[in-house]
């Protein structure tokens, strides 16, 4: 069993640019679940994907954006970077969109805004 | 406005004695409670949960206790030992997501 895989696992960008960072959930989980993770801070929810829909969303821009593949594989796009989006980002998985079960993160995407 | 607060950012413990690490939050809609331990460079790994209708779950060295009225809850590890070194983040669900606290450095010395 894989566990949960992301990709890249280091990045830089410039600001203004756009990135795409990639999941794939552990094998039988449906739900995947984005957090970014600043320096000393704990994981914050950006958003929930469960049958291909986002079903929950945090206080993040509408810059941040995501999507979910029928294989419940996903994407987290970011648009228009700024240096303040330089930060871990954590992707979860788990079995259904209720919460009550553990989530199990990927090692995570280091994306540094230039 | 932080829902889930762990006060301590670090705590340091000899091996074999307990580490308490704990943990605050405001939202009373949450349902379930959770710890993850973080070692650097790899994603946070699940340690132990409780539900919002219980006040106590063990796992082995592992204890949650939830203390409802005080909006608190605990992770007791006893023996501490030298591996349980990490940053330990306490985390709370409400209908699926997910607000977790910036996380307790926890140091067991040999």
């Amino acid at each position: 069993d894989a566990g949960v895989t992301q990709s890249p696992t280091h990045l830089i960008k410039t600001r203004g640019q756009q990135v795409t960072l990639r999941c794939s959930p552990k094998s039988g989980h449906d739900t995947v679940s984005w957090y970014q993770q600043a320096l000393g801070q704990g994981p914050q929810f950006i958003f929930q994907y469960y049958e291909e829909e986002e079903r929950q969303r945090g206080n993040f821009p509408d810059r941040f954006s995501g999507h979910q593949f029928p294989n419940y594989s996903s994407e987290l796009n970011v648009n228009a970077l700024l240096l303040g989006d330089s930060a871990l980002y954590l992707c979860a998985s788990s079995l259904g969109s209720r919460g009550g079960t553990e989530a199990f993160f990927g090692q995570g995407t280091r994306l540094t805004v230039v | 406005d932080q829902q889930v607060k762990q006060n301590s950012p670090s705590l340091s413990v000899q091996e074999g004695r307990i580490s308490i690490l704990n943990c605050d939050y405001t939202n009373s809609m949450f349902d379930y409670f959770l710890w993850y331990k973080k070692y650097p460079a790899e994603g946070p790994t699940f340690l132990i949960s409780i539900s919002s209708i219980k006040d106590k779950n063990e796992d082995g060295r592992f204890t949650v206790f939830l203390n409802k009225s005080a909006k608190h809850l605990s992770l007791h590890i006893v023996p501490s030992q030298p591996g349980d070194s990490a940053v330990y983040f306490c985390a709370a669900n409400n209908a699926g997501k997910s607000t977790f606290g910036d996380g307790t450095t926890l140091t067991v010395k040999p």
